[in-house]
């Protein structure tokens, strides 16, 4: 079965360097999406991305967040100047019209 | 704004027997509501769904229930296995045409030999 895989699994930056993190969604896939989940809280959304465009954001996805589709593969989410609490899991998702979400395993940033 | 709400954070059951892990929403323009399935470190595997026009779906062990009156859904899954303990996260959304997911807190359940 298709599969959205994720890079890094995990990463360590210091306090105001900009991270990237790397997604592959599932090649057919039409929208593609990023979620966090800090350590003991809710999955909570951060960016739809349809059309080459963002399509919704939630008020966590701020100036310092931004997404790209540089390729036809690739899917990155990135954070210019990372904060302490930009500490969480982070997953990629991807989906088609009218069906199932797909999430990838995930990547666990630690920001000192 | 706890638009998805699961009260209960952690279940245990018998093997063999039936989990009822329940949600409830607020919001009353969610349509379709689905429920994953969590591992520590992975991400959320898809388990089922339910579109607001049904009030149950059924896959094998597990059966979804929505109450669109009561703003209410709940997963069966009969018989448990111990395989199942996991976190269990509901979560809805408009349309389900692209548009984001408002999860619940999750229950954790766990399935005793």
């Amino acid at each position: 079965e298709p599969e959205v895989t994720q890079t890094p699994s995990h990463q360590v930056t210091q306090m105001g360097q900009e991270v990237i993190l790397r997604c592959v969604p599932i090649s057919n896939h039409l929208y593609f999406y990023w979620y966090r989940q800090i350590l003991g809280q809710k999955v909570e959304f951060l960016v739809s991305f349809y059309n080459n465009e963002i399509s919704e954001k939630s008020e966590i996805f701020d100036d310092q967040f931004s997404v790209e589709r540089p390729d036809g593969s690739n899917f990155t989410l990135k954070i210019r100047s990372t904060k302490l609490e930009d500490s969480a899991m982070y997953f990629c998702a991807s989906s088609l019209p009218g069906q199932r979400y797909v999430f990838g395993p995930g990547t666990r940033l630690l920001v000192l | 704004d706890q638009q998805v709400k699961q009260n209960s954070p952690s279940l245990s059951v018998q093997e063999g027997r039936i989990s009822i892990l329940n949600c409830d929403y607020t919001n009353s323009m969610f349509d379709y509501f689905l429920w994953y399935k969590k591992y520590p470190a992975e991400g959320p595997t898809f388990l089922i769904s339910i579109s607001s026009i049904k009030d149950k779906n059924e896959d094998g062990r597990f059966t979804v229930f929505l109450n669109k009156s009561a703003k209410h859904l709940s997963l069966h899954i009969v018989p448990s296995q111990p395989g199942d303990s996991a976190v269990y996260f509901c979560a809805a959304t408009r349309n389900n045409a692209g548009n984001m997911l408002t999860f619940g807190g999750g229950t954790r359940l766990m399935v005793k030999p």
